[in-house]
């Protein structure tokens, strides 16, 4: 039962594009979102969060947009850099716990 | 501060023995959590501790076993080692529910 789903397996944008990478979720009872990172053979890196109350949540060259109705979130990296190659994991959690459920993530290529 | 430290990095085991493998979580963090990655899965959440308590735990055999100290320092343990059970396990630490999560390294985990 995959309740966090990336659909796009890989995804690859040209250097200095945007890079929209897409997330979906299934159980309304989720309410704190994040985007992790990550290299092969590595753990994945903690990139940016956002808690339900909110619908956008900006870092740098990162956002990640909420659609609480539609139960999808998206992260925009914007300008792409070919640093920014690597698997993307969408993940989601209850306030009632933390224990974190993973979709199961977007290779991004970028392209110089 | 220093981060998420997990030992060994690569293990190599036979079909049937044990293992045991440690996390030491971010200095402050009361919450530690176990992941399995493998390719056809993803990231499956193995089980949290919560000052030295297990708060929550996925699904997986019993083989699976953990426990937190009172440093918060967690250690894992997988009994009867199968085929399948080769992964890359991943640690992170936390300050608790609604929080990002950090995570180790992993230990690379091969069963012959």
């Amino acid at each position: 039962d995959q309740q966090v789903k990336q659909n796009s397996p890989s995804l690859s944008v040209q250097e200095g594009r945007i890079s929209i990478l897409n997330c979906d979720y299934t159980n309304s009872m989720f309410d704190y979102f994040l985007w992790y990172k990550k290299y092969p053979a590595e753990g994945p890196t903690f990139l940016i969060s956002i808690s339900s109350i909110k619908d956008k949540n900006e870092d740098g060259r990162f956002t990640v947009f909420l659609n609480k109705s539609a139960k999808h979130l998206s992260l925009h990296i914007v300008p792409s850099q070919p640093g920014d190659s690597a698997v993307y994991f969408c993940a989601a959690s209850a306030s009632t716990g933390n224990q974190f459920y993973f979709g199961t993530g977007t290779s991004l290529t970028v392209i110089p | 501060k220093a981060g998420v430290t997990q030992t060994p990095r690569y293990l190599i085991k036979t079909r049937g023995q044990q293992v045991t493998l440690s996390c030491s979580p971010i200095s402050g963090h009361r919450s530690v959590s176990w992941y399995q990655q493998t390719p056809g899965q993803g990231l499956q959440f193995l089980f949290e501790y919560f000052s030295e308590t297990q708060r929550n735990k996925g699904n997986f055999p019993g083989r699976f076993s953990g426990r937190q100290f009172s440093n918060s320092r967690s250690e894992m343990n997988v009994s009867t080692l199968e085929l399948g059970d080769s992964a890359l396990y991943l640690c992170a630490s936390g300050q608790g529910a609604g929080t990002e999560a950090f995570f180790g390294q992993g230990t690379r985990l091969t069963v012959v």
